[in-house]
């Protein structure tokens, strides 16, 4: 059965450094989806992206955080100026209507 | 706003025991719902949605509009059923895209 695949699986980076996190979706999924989880907390909507723009943004994707398409199989959630409260496990979903499915999610540390 | 709410954050049975992990809802439109579970350094995986009113791994979840509720149960659990489980939202209509809003997540443990 076809997966969402991220990379990598943990990310340590130095506060105030750009990360970006890397995800192929299902092949013939037209949607996708950015989600993360602070641990102990829920998992929270972050972005989708449909027809190569975003389609529905949160209050946290804020001007530190952007998405790309950038070669018609991956799919990125670049965070430009890391700050603490970053860290978190980043999720990637994608559908081609519903249900979605998740990818195995990235761990990012911020120091 | 939509809101999802899974009051119990653990839930601890005997196997062979019945089990019904709750989710209540607030949406002003028509939802769609899904209970997501999360195995053990898995990933989250969809168990059930609403309107395929399946059954899953012996789980069945019904919609109730009157109550805003969608609880999961199962009549006997089994070991293999201890997981994170998640019920989540989706606005069935408007311009959402299929953004999905999440409970809190309940831990179940079946005890052997």
């Amino acid at each position: 059965e076809p997966e969402v695949t991220q990379t990598p699986s943990h990310q340590v980076t130095q506060m105030g450094q750009e990360v970006i996190l890397r995800c192929v979706p299902i092949s013939n999924h037209l949607y996708f989806y950015w989600y993360r989880q602070i641990l102990g907390q829920k998992v929270e909507f972050l972005v989708s992206f449909y027809n190569n723009e975003i389609s529905e943004k949160s209050e946290i994707f804020d001007d530190q955080f952007s998405v790309e398409r950038p070669d018609g199989s991956n799919f990125t959630l670049k965070i430009r100026s890391t700050k603490l409260e970053d860290s978190a496990m980043y999720f990637c979903a994608s559908s081609d209507n519903q249900p979605q499915h998740f990818g195995d999610g990235t761990r990012l540390s911020i120091l | 706003a939509q809101r999802v709410t899974q009051p119990e954050k653990l839930l601890s049975v005997f196997k062979g025991a019945p089990v019904e992990l709750k989710c209540n809802y607030s949406y002003s439109g028509s939802p769609e719902l899904f209970w997501y579970v999360q195995y053990s350094r898995q990933r989250l995986q969809l168990l059930l949605r609403h309107i395929s009113r399946e059954s899953i791994k012996g789980f069945t979840a019904d919609l109730n509009k009157g109550e805003t509720s969608f609880h999961l149960k199962k009549p006997f659990a089994q070991e293999e059923d201890s997981a994170m489980y998640y019920c989540a939202l989706e606005n069935a209509g408007g311009t959402s895209y299929g953004k999905l809003t999440f409970g809190q997540g309940t831990i179940l443990t079946v005890h052997p």
